[in-house]
């Protein structure tokens, strides 16, 4: 049974970077065939795909934050990361690491506990 | 970008009955690149439906999906008293590649 888990700083100050770490159990990120995702859920609202990996490093971000994303992998810690510069209080959420898959139906088959990003000074 | 839509927004039933879920997308896309999740408070989304109409792993016989094109719907057939959640459908689009999801409908208890 594939496990992710979420893990950094709950609290990140205005115009610093956010930074997570997903680790990944029961399963290789190297397998191949899947993308590994980053999703985030400001409280009440609906869900934003930040971006995502694949193990040798391909990435894919969403146009409306890629200009402040980087989604990077360590295939020897079996996680990846998320960085997302200069953060606002809009950037407040709950941040989803989940599985995506590769081929076929597209669908996110695995996810995260996520865990709660609060922008405060 | 293909855009969803989700209606209702808000949808009351009582346990029992029929749900009937939309959504929408802004252009036709591939049946293989939709997806519905159930989102219960405090915890992550899990997975429904992919490819329109394939049940995930575990997921009951009530719920299923339907639709192509633009038009998509998820069904549960006689919803019981923890299918009340809120459900999102989701998209891939390949130019750019990106996911998006749609904003949501919510089945409460009447």
């Amino acid at each position: 049974q594939v496990q992710l888990q979420e893990s950094g700083p709950g609290l990140v100050k205005p115009s610093q970077t956010l930074s997570l770490t997903c680790t990944v159990s029961g399963g290789s990120i190297s397998s191949g065939s899947h993308y590994w995702s980053w999703i985030r859920q400001p409280a009440g609202k609906g869900l934003e795909w930040i971006g995502r990996i694949y193990t040798i490093g391909i990435t894919n971000y969403n146009p409306s934050l890629k200009s402040r994303v980087t989604i990077s992998v360590d295939t020897s810690k079996n996680q990846f990361s998320l960085k997302l510069s200069s953060v606002t209080a809009a950037d407040t959420a709950v941040y989803y690491c989940a599985r995506d898959t590769r081929y076929g139906d597209l669908r996110f088959d695995y996810w995260g506990q996520g865990t709660l990003v609060t922008v405060s000074s | 970008e293909i855009v969803l839509t989700q209606s209702p927004g808000t949808l009351s039933l009582s346990p029992g009955e029929r749900a009937t879920l939309s959504c929408r997308a802004s252009q036709s896309l591939s049946s293989s690149y939709l997806a519905w999740y159930q989102q219960k408070p405090g915890q992550a989304p899990r997975l429904l439906i992919y490819g329109a109409s394939s049940r995930a792993t575990g997921i009951p016989d009530r719920f299923s999906g339907s639709g192509s094109g633009t038009d998509f719907t998820l069904t549960i057939s006689r919803l019981e008293p923890e299918d009340f959640a809120v459900y999102y459908c989701q998209q891939y689009g390949t130019s750019p590649p990106m996911y998006t999801f749609g904003q949501g409908t919510k089945l409460e208890i009447k």
